[in-house]
């Protein structure tokens, strides 16, 4: 099973600055079949970004994606207050898809 | 719109049998491959089982295989997770998924 590790566990920010998310892949994701989430608080999951770099639709181009093999970061830049919530990575090349722990941006 | 609605969550006792559904409206049910998710109460989330358009290629998380199976019926536009033998670590949020879609999720609670 791939295990991956985000970091860090919390961010702490102010409304305008940038974030910085990491997730490590404890192997190579396969077709950098990379999804990153957005979690508020009693809600579903939100697709940010998938294949790596590929932003959803209607996700605003403040949010980016990068990283391929076993290295992936998001970016949030210009941090507005709807942004603070859990974010996760998940792989989806390879069974069973598994997900990081979790960074929660929270404000400074 | 795409949606997704999840239903038949619900309390039941340890080694105690559930079967979730999940309908599909708002796109073509049929291209889609479906998985259910699920999240633990203040935990993060954990794939359960996949299923492919067809219904011929089934996965399942370690935790669940031999008590949950996955199973669609594409005229209905549904897909279906039968979950026997629940045990107290199976109590959470279930989501039906397919690309970019989340359902709002139907809570399972295994208590004595």
């Amino acid at each position: 099973e791939i295990v991956l590790t985000q970091s860090p566990g919390t961010l702490s920010l102010s409304p305008g600055e940038r974030a910085t998310l990491s997730c490590r892949a404890s192997q190579t994701v396969n077709r950098n079949s990379l999804a990153w989430y957005q979690q508020e608080p009693g809600q579903a999951p939100r697709l940010l970004i998938s294949g790596a770099f590929n932003r959803a639709a209607g996700i605003p181009d403040r949010f980016s994606g990068s990283g391929s093999g076993t290295d992936f970061t998001l970016t949030i830049n210009r941090l507005e207050p709807e942004d603070f919530a859990v974010y996760y990575c998940q792989q989806y090349g390879t069974f069973p898809y598994t997900f990081g722990q979790g960074t929660k941006l929270e404000i400074k | 719109e795409v949606q997704l609605v999840e239903s038949g969550g619900g309390l039941v006792q340890p080694g105690e049998s559930l079967r979730l559904s999940c309908a599909a409206s708002g796109f073509t049910f049929n291209d889609y491959d479906m998985n259910w998710f699920r999240q633990a109460p203040g935990k993060g989330l954990e794939w359960v089982s996949y299923i492919s358009t067809t219904g011929r290629v089934i996965y399942y998380a370690d935790s669940v295989k031999g008590r949950f199976t996955i199973s669609r019926d594409n005229a209905k536009k549904s897909v279906y997770l039968q979950m026997d033998r629940l045990r107290d670590e199976d109590t959470a949020l279930y989501y039906c998924h397919r690309a970019g879609t989340w359902g709002q999720g139907t809570l399972v609670t295994v208590s004595s």
